[in-house]
């Protein structure tokens, strides 16, 4: 079956503009997680949706990174006028609900976000 | 906070030796531990995972051990291959429905024929 895919995988951009990352999670999966991956600071949690809902974002780095998702299924992670420390690959994992809180987290491939 | 500790790489073996990468935590309650790996080139995959105390997590030839008293998920293998280059990274994950996950910072693991 399908994995979770990302798009772009690898983005170029001007500081100051915006960029939209979109992640495709395994169909059926309820959870939805953004991370970010940087030589600096290496794996960080972004935000994490339980369907349409986001009960946590306490990973945002700033008020120009938001997220959304829609019919529980695809998210747009959008960030605002960007800068170069925002260079990173964006990583999306998605994971399927159980009596036990969500089980094992599948990545997507990333997008790799450079900005110049 | 949780926090994740990981062994600082890189690691450089021969093939058919032993490996062992060293990874502590710091959580309250009790946390799920994970290891994935990241080959060249791919995606991040879950190697192993142990859900409780004294649960072992084993695939393709590696092992590690949920250890509460020395709050420890060390990753073993008992004889790398060069096809097992990569780098591993140890994770955590609180109970209850927002498992997101807490990292180390990786080792890379080079393995020599």
């Amino acid at each position: 079956g399908a994995g979770v895919s990302q798009s772009p995988s690898n983005k170029v951009t001007e500081k100051g503009k915006d960029v939209e990352l979109r992640c495709d999670p395994i169909s059926g999966h309820t959870a939805l997680y953004w991370y970010r991956q940087s030589l600096g600071q290496g794996l960080e949690f972004l935000i994490y949706f339980q369907g349409n809902s986001a009960p946590d974002k306490s990973g945002l780095p700033s008020d120009r990174f938001s997220a959304e998702r829609t019919g529980g299924s695809v998210s747009t992670l959008t960030i605002q006028r960007t800068q170069q420390e925002d260079s990173a690959v964006y990583l999306c994992a998605s994971s399927a609900s159980s009596a036990r809180g969500q089980e094992t987290q599948y990545f997507g491939p990333g997008t790799r976000l450079l900005v110049l | 906070g949780d926090s994740v500790t990981q062994m600082e790489g890189p690691v450089t073996l021969s093939e058919e030796a032993f490996l062992t990468i060293n990874c502590t935590y710091t959580a309250t309650g009790y946390p799920s531990l994970f290891w994935y790996v990241q080959y060249p080139g791919e995606g991040l995959q879950l190697l192993l995972k142990a859900t409780k105390a004294d649960d072992k997590g084993s695939n393709k030839g590696f092992e590690a051990t949920y250890r509460k008293e020395t709050t420890s998920f060390h990753l073993e293998k008992g004889s790398v291959q060069v096809s097992d280059s990569a780098v591993y990274f140890c994770a955590l994950a609180g109970a209850g429905n927002n498992r997101k996950l807490i990292w180390g910072l990786g080792t890379s693991l080079a393995v020599n024929p």
